[in-house]
Formats: C-alpha cells, sequence, structure tokens
C-alpha cells in the first residue's frame, strides 16, 4: 500500500491564478480530510469528505474555495483567485470506515508570488 | 464545541531529562485522543492513542477526564525525539488537531 499520495508536492502560482491540490488516500479508505499548515499555527482542519459527499466544510473559507472526492480518481482541493495568504502547506489525510487513525500524505506546499 | 488546546509552542528539554508535552480538550461528549507526530522532513505519523494505553517509543499519555487533559510524557527525553507533536480529538469521524509543540531535545 503506497500510503496517502499529495500532489504536487511544491506549487508557485501568482495572486489571481488557481491551485489544484490532490489526494489520493490509501486503498480502501473512503473518508478523506484536508488540513491547512500556516506557519507558527499547526493543523487547521477544512474539509472532510467520503466519496462523492462533503460531510464536513466548516474549515474551508466561504470563497474561492472548493474541495471534492469523485466517485473514481483522488480528492482535488480547488482554490481559486489565490491570493499571499494562502501560501501554505496543505495536507491530505485518509481513514478508514469509522474512527480510528488517520493516515496523513507529505503534504503539498503551495507558494503564491 | 470541541477543542483542543496546546499551550507550549515550544518546549526545549536537556538529553535524559523528563519531558511533558501538555495537552487540554473541551468535548461534551466520550472523546478519543491521540497524539500525533511529525519528525523532521517526515509526515504526519499517528505515536498513540489513548484506548490502546499503550507506551510507544517511551512515550505513554493518560487521559484524565475529570482534568479534561492527555499530556504526553517520557521519563528520558532523546535526541531522536525532537519533532512536532500533535494532540488530536476524535469525535467520531471528525478529527481537531492542536496547533502543536515543537519539541528539541538538546544533547
Amino acid at each position: 500500500n503506497a500510503g496517502v499520495m499529495q500532489n504536487p508536492r511544491h506549487l508557485v502560482r501568482r495572486r489571481g491564478q488557481e491551485a489544484r491540490l490532490r489526494c489520493s488516500p490509501m486503498k480502501g479508505h473512503s473518508h478523506v480530510y484536508w488540513y491547512r499548515q500556516l506557519p507558527e499555527e499547526g493543523l487547521k482542519f477544512m474539509v472532510y469528505l467520503q466519496k462523492e459527499n462533503i460531510i464536513d466544510e466548516s474549515g474551508m473559507p466561504k470563497e474561492r474555495f472548493s474541495a471534492e472526492f469523485p466517485k473514481e480518481g483522488p480528492s482535488i482541493l480547488r482554490i481559486q483567485q489565490v491570493v499571499r495568504g494562502d501560501s501554505a502547506a496543505y495536507f491530505c489525510a485518509s481513514s478508514p470506515v469509522g474512527t480510528g487513525e488517520l493516515f496523513f500524505g507529505e503534504g503539498s506546499r503551495l507558494t503564491v508570488l | 464545541a470541541q477543542r483542543v488546546t496546546q499551550p507550549e509552542k515550544l518546549l526545549s528539554v536537556f538529553k535524559g531529562a523528563p519531558v511533558e508535552l501538555k495537552c487540554n480538550y473541551s468535548y461534551s461528549g466520550s472523546p478519543e485522543l491521540f497524539w500525533y507526530v511529525q519528525y523532521s522532513r517526515q509526515r504526519l505519523q499517528l505515536l498513540l492513542r489513548h484506548i490502546s494505553r499503550e507506551s510507544i517509543k517511551g512515550f505513554t499519555a493518560d487521559l484524565n477526564k475529570g482534568e479534561t487533559s492527555f499530556h504526553l510524557k517520557k521519563p528520558f527525553a532523546q535526541e531522536e525525539d525532537s519533532a512536532m507533536y500533535y494532540c488530536a480529538l476524535s469525535t467520531g469521524n471528525q478529527f481537531y488537531f492542536g496547533t502543536g509543540t515543537s519539541l528539541t531535545v538538546i544533547p
């Protein structure tokens, strides 16, 4: 099992462009979580998804940010019209059905110029 | 609302000294608590969970429901323990993380 895979590992965008971050959960995991890590601020929850459903998006900014986890393919976190404040590391984690351990990806580091 | 508090952003101890990383939580239900660790250039990984009541790499953590705490302890710190430590609360399918404590073990 390759573990949670995130790509790209590093992404550079100019202000106003779009950023798409992908997360492939571990095989057999149907729960995906996205977290943002800002310097000095630890991990902040953004969104929790199951296949084709957004379960909890209370941590997502109301504008410009969206997430999906389609029936086939990876989960995608999309940030439109990026601003400098979006620069951060974005981590994806997956878990099997129910509670238990979260398995993290290596993160995607977004830099907005 | 659920909340996890780690009051120390930075913690430095000498090698061989005891170490305690504090974690307090607020949750009205029955909590499931975890400690995750991120070593330099590695992904975040589970260190231990309260329900297993086991010691991992010499670390232990006891859930104190009266004080709503889940402090992480190790009697003798090692240099390889230097890392970022996150306390996490699960309320079912949702996980909430503290802001993390960066532990540095001084040789």
